[in-house]
């Protein structure tokens, strides 16, 4: 089993809304990431997650708030966000991220969020 | 700096054979991806290669030459649901598991 869930699928919010994406996996894995990706574009990294810590931060404006409550579970908390920040928000996950051996990113269906 | 070269679009016909090529300059190399990704839903895990030569999974393969910096991959006999875009990404060393992705080739299969 490869799944990696996420939710909500669909986010339409205002720009002084606070919304939180959700994202899931039961693969045991130690690493989790967030991913931003804009139409036709390959996806870009905001952050990574090893052993529930944060490990990278990709120069993410502080308007987007990582948490990794356990394991398992990884959060992506979204306040006064601007039109620019509307993507398909997808996460990953990868047994870990030590850059070792074969480390392969599972990535969930994501979420496609509209910001007005 | 770190760059990853791919072809922008491809178009090929149904039941044929068609290669994809990527080369690559990173800081190190721990390993290269290929994705797929088809409009509107997630990427989807292919192949991966380490070491040098040719992985096949199927009707699918993937080849390196670290040497080189070069990988393709090869997609047989097309069916038109391989019509999607293919994301080549490398992981250098030293990065914590940070992918570098190309900017994927958007392949079409025509009838």
């Amino acid at each position: 089993d490869t799944e990696v869930t996420q939710t909500p699928k669909h986010l339409v919010m205002g720009m002084t809304n606070k919304k939180s994406l959700k994202c899931e996996q039961h693969m045991g894995h130690r690493a989790m990431y967030w991913y931003k990706q804009k139409a036709k574009k390959p996806p870009e990294l905001m952050f990574v997650y090893s052993y529930e810590k944060l490990s990278i931060n990709e120069s993410v404006p502080s308007r987007f708030s990582p948490e990794c409550p356990n394991s398992s579970l990884l959060n992506l908390h979204l306040h006064a966000l601007q039109p620019e920040d509307s993507a398909l928000y997808l996460c990953a996950s990868s047994q870990a991220a030590s850059g070792g051996a074969v480390e392969t990113q599972y990535f969930g269906p994501g979420t496609r969020l509209l910001v007005l | 700096g770190q760059n990853i070269d791919q072809p922008t679009e491809m178009t090929a016909t149904e039941g044929a054979i068609v290669q994809i090529n990527c080369t690559y300059q990173t800081s190190g190399f721990n390993g290269l991806f290929w994705y797929q990704q088809h409009a509107g839903e997630a990427p989807t895990f292919l192949s991966y290669n380490v070491l040098d030569g040719l992985e096949e999974k199927g009707r699918f393969s993937s080849f390196l030459s670290r040497s080189k910096g070069y990988s393709y991959l090869l997609l047989k006999e097309l069916q038109m649901k391989d019509s999607a875009s293919y994301l080549c990404a490398v992981r250098g060393s030293n990065q914590g598991g940070k992918l570098i992705f190309g900017q994927g080739t958007e392949l079409s299969v025509k009838p």
